[in-house]
């Protein structure tokens, strides 16, 4: 079966720096794969996604790579702020199935 | 309203007790999902409905009974839950398309259950 791991359950860096979490996962590749953020008693909020053809996203501040041959992921936040606090959430699409299966998250914070 | 809402956000039910958790989401989508979160484990997916059909049932115990009267509507009833069913119960939906299996999730807030 398909298994996720992230880097670390927990990140702790200073505001101003890269916050770079890690995703990686074991057999193929998936056919995409998405980042959420979920702040604590509250759901997943969605984002970004990269496909498996692609090597690199960005959206404002973050950035999210997809490495398939190291079967890796890599999501980035410059200029971290103490807001960014929360835990991300790494999720794959394999396109032999259509269910999302979720990694058990990092938790970043970003001290002032 | 907008997005995904859930009723109620906190429930406290004993073993014995008949509960349900109800989701409504305001964004014209055609799929909708239940996921169970439990403490720094992964979000374990229960159950899916596309077009109001269930479409994944991912070994649920029958102690948990979805219902999906319509697209916009879905339920999770609860029955004689045991304690280790305590979690955050999420639900989700997610606009599918026949042509590309690309869709991303839209979250409720959750509904923290404790089974005492």
């Amino acid at each position: 079966s398909q298994k996720i791991e992230q880097n670390s359950e927990a990140l702790n860096i200073q505001e101003g720096k890269t916050a770079t979490l890690t995703c990686n996962y074991t057999n193929y590749s998936p056919a995409y794969l998405q980042w959420y953020r979920q702040d604590p008693g509250r759901g997943p909020v969605f984002l970004l996604l990269i496909r498996e053809n692609e090597k690199e996203k960005r959206k404002e501040r973050l950035k999210v790579t997809f490495d398939t041959t190291l079967k890796q992921s890599l999501f980035h936040i410059t200029a971290s702020q103490p807001a960014d606090s929360a835990t991300y959430l790494c999720a794959l699409t394999y396109s032999s199935a259509s269910k999302i299966i979720f990694g058990s998250g990092t938790r970043l914070s970003i001290r002032p | 309203e907008t997005g995904v809402t859930q009723t109620p956000r906190h429930l406290v039910m004993g073993m014995t007790n008949k509960k349900s958790l109800k989701c409504e989401q305001h964004l014209g989508h055609n799929a909708m999902y239940w996921y169970k979160q439990s403490a720094k484990k992964p979000l374990e997916l229960m159950f899916v409905y596309n077009f109001k059909e269930q479409t994944e049932n991912n070994s649920v115990p029958s102690r948990f009974s979805p219902e999906c009267p319509n697209s916009s509507h879905l339920f999770l009833h609860l029955h004689t839950l045991q304690p280790e069913d305590s979690a955050l119960y999420l639900c989700a939906s997610s606009q599918e398309r026949a042509t590309s299996m690309l869709r991303e999730l839209f979250f409720g807030e959750g509904s923290r259950l404790t089974v005492l």
